[in-house]
């Protein structure tokens, strides 16, 4: 069975600092990579998948993740942040059809 | 679109009642899933459709939960009778395709209190 480890249950940065969220996976077959976020009171919404490819994958708001196999993980980075991308961030594999597995969420705070 | 259509948005009820939960997936999505978020599990997978076909139920935590999904526009997670533990919230989400990649639609949740 897969796993999904998010080593940081909280982060506070600065806005305009930039910041990174943890991500390691265990699987011991080939995996495709989600992060997701979620905003207060709502439910999630993609913020960028690995399928293939490119290790370095681009998505939406600025934000950016790096696929490492060797080190199975899956960071999450934005160079610099906003008060709106205050929320809880979740990374997510998958190994079959339909089957998500989500860690424990990262709470990201943006002070002014 | 209107996206992933829950409801009720909060339900409060008291143990031993039956509860049931609502979903309106997105139209022309062909893929549905009943997700469960608490903070000491986190998110978890309860049970998903395919072409309003039960594919894989293993989440489901006991049979005091079922799933049905009459339609291709309509699913509900229903709980009887209800628990304490089963205190969390409830999303449903829906994709195009069931496929490695696909992209998951989240509807807004359900905040189910049972006391």
């Amino acid at each position: 069975a897969q796993s999904v480890t998010q080593l940081d249950s909280q982060v506070p940065v600065f806005e305009e600092a930039p910041v990174e969220l943890r991500c390691n996976y265990s699987s011991s077959v080939s995996v495709y990579l989600f992060w997701y976020v979620q905003y207060p009171n709502q439910g999630l919404q993609l913020l960028l998948k690995y399928l293939s490819g490119s290790t370095l994958v681009k998505g939406i708001n600025g934000f950016e993740a790096e696929f490492n196999k060797s080190q199975t993980s899956f960071h999450l980075r934005k160079p610099s942040v906003h008060i709106s991308d205050t929320a809880e961030y979740f990374c997510a594999v998958s190994v079959s059809h339909g089957k998500l597995t989500f860690g424990q969420g990262t709470i990201l705070t943006v002070h002014p | 679109d209107a996206g992933v259509i829950q409801s009720p948005r909060h339900e409060v009820t008291e143990m031993g009642q039956e509860v049931t939960l609502r979903c309106k997936p997105i139209s022309g999505h062909n893929s549905l899933f009943w997700y469960r978020q608490t903070m000491m599990r986190g998110l978890e997978l309860l049970i998903y459709f395919n072409n309003n076909v039960p594919i894989d139920d293993s989440g489901m935590p006991e049979d005091r939960f079922s799933a049905k999904m009459p339609n291709a526009s309509f699913s509900t997670l229903k709980i009887q009778p209800s628990e304490p533990r089963d205190s969390a919230v409830y999303f449903c989400a829906s994709s195009v395709e069931l496929l490695f990649g696909e992209k998951l639609f989240f509807g807004s949740g359900t905040q189910l209190s049972v006391l």
